[in-house]
């Protein structure tokens, strides 16, 4: 079965520290999206970024930032200069890899916390 | 944002009685997915719809059921609940299936 690993479970910083968040995956499919989440202490779940595999330019948005590498089936997010409200948990979505349909898979997540 | 609800919002029932989850949005998304989160295990797909009366199995849907007579609405069954299915159930939909989804704020089932 496809799978997605986040193996770090939980990460503690100092407010503006740099982290990275990893997410390796697995699939069979040749094309693909692939996408982050987020989801604070309140509890909603937040998209944050799509990626579609066909584009490996890295992306930046804000203090936000993602590497996807196809060749190494990793999608990894950073956060510059970390603040306390980027305390949450971040899920990476890959597909399930069932061709044709668009189910996808989300990891364990990574619990992110920012200390002030 | 889109418009997705889901109720109830929270539930306790007991073990052995039918339980039906609703989810509602606003947005004609064609879409639409329910999810149950569990610590440890993240998010795990029960079953998703691509459409009016078309409907998938995820990767954890024995005991559930959906149905889908409306693009709008998207119900989840548990035919008879078990103390497993105590969990925080998450609705979501996207507009096309590569697109982002959006969730609902997630049911709490507690089944004793």
């Amino acid at each position: 079965a496809q799978k997605v690993t986040q193996a770090q479970t939980e990460i503690s910083v100092v407010e503006k520290e740099d982290v990275t968040l990893d997410c390796v995956y697995e699939t069979r499919d040749t094309t693909y999206y692939l996408f982050w989440y987020k989801q604070p202490p309140s509890g909603e779940l937040v998209f944050l970024i799509r990626r579609n595999s066909f584009d490996e330019q890295n992306e930046i948005s804000g203090r936000y930032s993602w590497n996807f590498q196809k060749s190494t089936s990793s999608f990894n997010f950073t956060i510059t200069a970390s603040q306390v409200v980027d305390s949450a948990v971040y899920f990476c979505a890959p597909p399930s890899g069932t061709s044709g349909t668009y189910k996808y898979i989300f990891g364990t997540g990574t619990r992110l916390k920012v200390l002030a | 944002d889109a418009g997705i609800t889901q109720s109830p919002r929270h539930k306790v029932t007991e073990t052995g009685t039918p339980v039906t989850l609703r989810c509602h949005q606003t947005e004609n998304h064609r879409y639409m997915y329910w999810y149950r989160q569990d610590p440890g295990h993240g998010l795990r797909l029960i079953h998703y719809s691509y459409g009016v009366k078309d409907t998938d199995k995820g990767e954890v849907s024995d005991g559930y059921s959906v149905s889908r007579s409306k693009t709008e609405d998207f119900l989840l069954t548990l035919e008879s609940a078990t103390s497993s299915q105590t969990s925080v159930y998450f609705c979501a939909s996207s507009e096309r299936g590569s697109n982002e989804q959006f969730f609902g704020p997630g049911t709490r089932l507690t089944v004793l």
